[in-house]
């Protein structure tokens, strides 16, 4: 079965601080990982995917298959990250996307 | 229009009602997905298209819920007899190139069952 957990439903850092939002996932194969991402008021929208090992809005994720994890880091959070994140992972027959359930990150000043 | 389009963006139903809710995807969008998004959780798969082939209804809960896309571009989603645990938000995604793994969202349908 393809399950994507994130453990924390919020996290709130202060401006400048470093952020990490958490995404472990459980599936048998080679999985794709994605992070998708929610601003208030806008719809959802694709931040970035493990494939590209791109760089988006100073986010990055590295695929961990040890630690079954995907976790989402930016050094020094911003006002304008402030939003809903979730993981995704698609993996096995079809093209569906599996979501966690979200984390909210605050960014206060 | 710029991306997909979804109506009603709001929808009110009496319990045994059945409701129709419209996608409009990015033109030339070729994947066509529906998801449905209960409060605060994660959006849940519901059915995709492939054209107007749908390729996996897996994740349709009973068989109260029907999709179609006859003919390759709208596509609606129907419930018949609604029940109040069918109260969420509806997505609708499409995408060009169903091996990216993006997907352009609506703005959903949000759904409340009485």
């Amino acid at each position: 079965a393809q399950r994507v957990t994130q453990p924390e439903k919020l996290l709130s850092v202060f401006k400048g601080a470093p952020v990490e939002l958490k995404c472990n996932y459980s599936y048998s194969g080679s999985p794709e990982l994605f992070w998708y991402v929610q601003y208030s008021r806008q719809r959802l929208q694709l931040l970035l995917r493990h494939i590209s090992r791109e760089s988006i809005k100073g986010f990055t994720a590295d695929l961990n298959k040890g630690e079954t994890s995907f976790h989402l880091k930016k050094p020094f959070a911003q006002e304008e990250d402030s939003a809903m994140y979730y993981c995704a992972l698609r993996g096995g027959y079809g093209n569906k996307l599996v979501f966690g359930a979200g984390t909210i990150l605050r960014v206060k000043s | 229009g710029a991306g997909v389009s979804q109506s009603p963006r709001y929808k009110v139903a009496k319990r045994g009602q059945d409701v129709a809710l419209r996608c409009d995807p990015i033109s030339g969008h070729v994947s066509l997905f529906w998801y449905q998004q209960a409060l605060g959780q994660g959006p849940e798969f519901l059915t995709y298209f492939q054209n107007e082939a749908q390729l996996d209804k897996s994740g349709l809960p009973s068989d109260r819920f029907f999709a179609e896309r006859p003919e390759g571009s709208v596509s609606t989603l129907k419930i018949q007899r609604t029940q109040q645990e069918d109260s969420a938000v509806y997505l609708c995604a499409s995408s060009p190139d169903p091996n990216t793994g993006e997907l352009f969202f609506g703005e959903g349908s949000r759904l409340t069952v009485l």
